[in-house]
């Protein structure tokens, strides 16, 4: 399809890990992005993965990319309530270099 | 302190009018995005701009309006036309030699009266 998918909510005990997934659409996309929003503000940058590797890993979160299906996911380990937020997917399409094409967000609710 | 700043943080717009958002970065960036977010939906493009005195429309342009004079600046008038301008509006900037990540601002709530 022509969209990149995330399921709309996620909700962990704090403690537990979480698990974002996202399906994107090129296979040929050349970078694949995880930001993070949390109410009324803007998105920052989680963490992003080059299409050339398999995993990534940076503290708390793991990503991990399978090129084959298209399927992007986040690990976030020792989830805490300050994780509460929605999560972006993003890919940068082959071919155009400027525009990234963002998932709908996943809202993550941690419990206590 | 280096960042993108919006303003205002809420915006009321009247029917038949014309409202500018402001968004100012300096990151020394030379791309410049302006995406539109609808609650439960992801960010979609309105405008970009890749090097001043350009802009390119992205994918919901219509109804809107953009200038890039200043490498800092690139306001985005929402116009009559936009029929249902009611979303939180985001600015962002990247230097495209560093993989596209973009860097946003804090968002403009703009909301019909």
């Amino acid at each position: 399809g022509e969209d990149v998918e995330q399921s709309l909510f996620l909700s962990v005990r704090e403690g537990d890990s979480s698990v974002i997934n996202c399906t994107y659409t090129d296979s040929s996309s050349t970078y694949l992005y995880w930001y993070k929003q949390e109410p009324g503000a803007g998105l920052q940058l989680l963490t992003y993965i080059f299409s050339n590797m398999d995993m990534k890993q940076d503290q708390r979160l793991t990503v991990l990319l399978n090129k084959k299906d298209k399927h992007l996911s986040l690990r976030i380990a020792d989830t805490q309530t300050g994780d509460s937020a929605i999560y972006f997917c993003a890919e940068l399409r082959s071919g155009s270099s400027y525009k990234l094409i963002f998932g709908s967000g996943t809202r993550l609710l941690v419990r206590p | 302190d280096g960042g993108i700043t919006q303003s205002p943080k809420y915006l009321f717009r009247k029917e038949g009018q014309n409202v500018t958002l402001s968004c100012e970065q300096n990151l020394n960036h030379d791309a410049m995005y302006w995406y539109r977010q609808d609650p439960g939906q992801g960010l979609r493009l309105i405008y970009y701009s890749q090097i001043v005195n350009d802009f390119q429309k992205g994918d919901i342009a219509e109804g809107y309006s953009v200038s890039r004079e200043k490498k800092e600046s690139f306001p985005l008038t929402v116009t009559s036309a936009q029929k249902n301008p009611t979303a939180f509006y985001l600015c962002a900037s990247s230097n495209p030699v560093s993989n596209e990540k973009l860097f946003f601002g804090s968002g403009t709530q703009l909301s019909v009266l």
